[in-house]
């Protein structure tokens, strides 16, 4: 059973730039969660989606927003971006079951110049 | 409001001692889950354990045990006989159970070093 894939693994994006991440779920888990991780900060929640819907958000600025789509896959939008969003950032999926364990992802490194 | 806290920055052992890593959890519910993960350098971090509020019962797998002490709100972690592989950051996590929302709140991490 193949996990969750996140692409692109590294991305190297300008100040002020914005940039997409994208995330497939585990095969049969309708729920995504995304986390962002840094150093200073350590990993912090951003958002969880199911059914297209996002039912969770955590405290982060406007300009990060996300999406699912029918099939489960995600994407998580960064706009006008800084360069404290240099970050890891982690993409978890889960079946809808109460609080069952979340599958990670490898992540997708930004880094923000 | 939920916080985890783990004290220990970086541990640092020599292969086949034993170790030890702390988790201190605050939450205001009465239902709550508690989560250990590994983060290896390649980034994806690996479920460990999961344990629920009523659930006390310490258990063990392998060369991993964990105690879940409710009424000091903790939650450790042991690792008996450490190897070379088991260098890892590991986090501990909590979420909340009513609702069936997932989002987790993180402790720092631990990073644990197993010198050969």
């Amino acid at each position: 059973k193949a996990g969750v894939t996140q692409t692109p693994r590294y991305l190297i994006k300008t100040r002020g730039q914005q940039v997409t991440l994208s995330c497939s779920p585990i095969s049969g888990h309708r729920s995504v969660s995304w986390y962002q991780q840094t150093p200073g900060q350590g990993l912090q929640f951003l958002f969880e989606y199911f059914s297209e819907t996002q039912r969770n958000k955590g405290n982060f600025p406007g300009r990060f927003s996300g999406r699912q789509f029918s099939n489960s896959r995600s994407e998580m939008n960064v706009s006008t971006l800084e360069l404290g969003d240099s970050a890891l950032y982690l993409c978890a999926s889960s079946p809808f079951v109460e609080n069952t364990e979340a599958f990670f992802g490898q992540g997708t490194r930004l880094t923000v110049v | 409001a939920q916080k985890v806290t783990q004290a220990q920055t970086e541990i640092s052992v020599v292969e086949k001692e034993d170790v030890t890593l702390d988790c201190v959890y605050e939450t205001r519910d009465t239902t709550y889950y508690l989560f250990w993960y590994k983060q290896p350098p390649s980034g994806e971090l690996v479920f460990l354990i999961r344990r629920n509020s009523f659930d006390e019962q310490n258990e063990i797998s392998g060369r991993y045990s964990w105690n879940f002490q409710k009424s000091t709100s903790s939650f450790n972690f042991t690792i008996t006989a450490s190897q070379v592989v088991d260098s890892a950051v590991y986090f501990c996590a909590l979420s909340e159970a009513l609702g069936g929302r997932r989002a987790l709140t993180f402790g720092s991490g631990t990073r644990l070093q197993v010198q050969p």
